[in-house]
């Protein structure tokens, strides 16, 4: 069973709109989250990440917002622009040992 | 540049072949993943290694196994290669310790006819 789950697997925006990327976890022992961006052929590449003692963390254009209560993060992209178009997989980690990786989402972004 | 390398990149394969991947890395980290990703599914954990000799399993290891014999080097075979292990493999380092992010390997696509 899936601990790290991202039940849209596409979003189009437009570009210079926010982009919101949703993910959802099953594990209370989860207690680092993030976010990698990959592109067609190449390996996936760290974005951002959030420890589970804050609630948001900044980078950027890119924001993750954590919601321990509910086991939801999310990734914000303000302003959304065309190069940020690539999947985008949330993952999860307890202790930094084993990292769980959701299914992903097709981000496109519209010139 | 994290500094890992993946070979073969790609290999085509038939049924009931062994297969090696390796996974070489230039900067010393203890821990060392593969991950397999498959539509639908994202990328899901093999295995991985917390230090050379030692391993333990993920999420999807049946029918793979590995070895670490020393730091730089992650090797991940498939006995006898199926068609459900078509896929494309990732290794990944970790930088425990500092920002405990994984860093990947560009890839290696395997076909198994």
């Amino acid at each position: 069973d899936q601990q790290v789950k991202q039940n849209s697997p596409s979003l189009s925006v437009q570009e210079g709109r926010i982009s919101i990327l949703n993910c959802d976890y099953t594990n209370s022992m989860f207690d680092y989250f993030l976010w990698y961006k990959k592109y067609p052929a190449e390996g996936p590449t760290f974005l951002i990440s959030i420890s589970s003692i804050k609630d948001k963390n900044e980078d950027g254009r890119f924001t993750v917002f954590l919601n321990k209560s509910a086991k939801h993060l999310s990734l914000h992209i303000v302003p959304s622009q065309p190069g940020d178009s690539a999947v985008y997989f949330c993952a999860a980690s307890a202790n930094f040992n084993k990292f769980y990786f959701g299914s992903g989402t097709k981000l496109n972004v519209k010139p | 540049d994290a500094g890992i390398t993946q070979s073969p990149r790609h290999k085509v394969t038939e049924t009931g072949t062994p297969v090696t991947l390796r996974c070489h890395q230039t900067e010393n980290h203890r821990y060392m993943y593969w991950y397999r990703q498959d539509p639908g599914h994202g990328l899901r954990l093999i295995h991985y290694s917390y230090g050379v000799k030692d391993t333990d399993k993920g999420e999807v290891s049946d029918g793979y196994s590995v070895s670490r014999s020393k730091t730089e080097d992650f090797l991940l075979t498939l006995e006898s290669a199926t068609s459900s292990q078509t896929s494309v493999y990732f290794c990944a380092i970790s930088r425990q310790g500092e920002t405990g992010e994984l860093f990947f390997g560009e890839g290696s696509r395997l076909t198994v006819l």
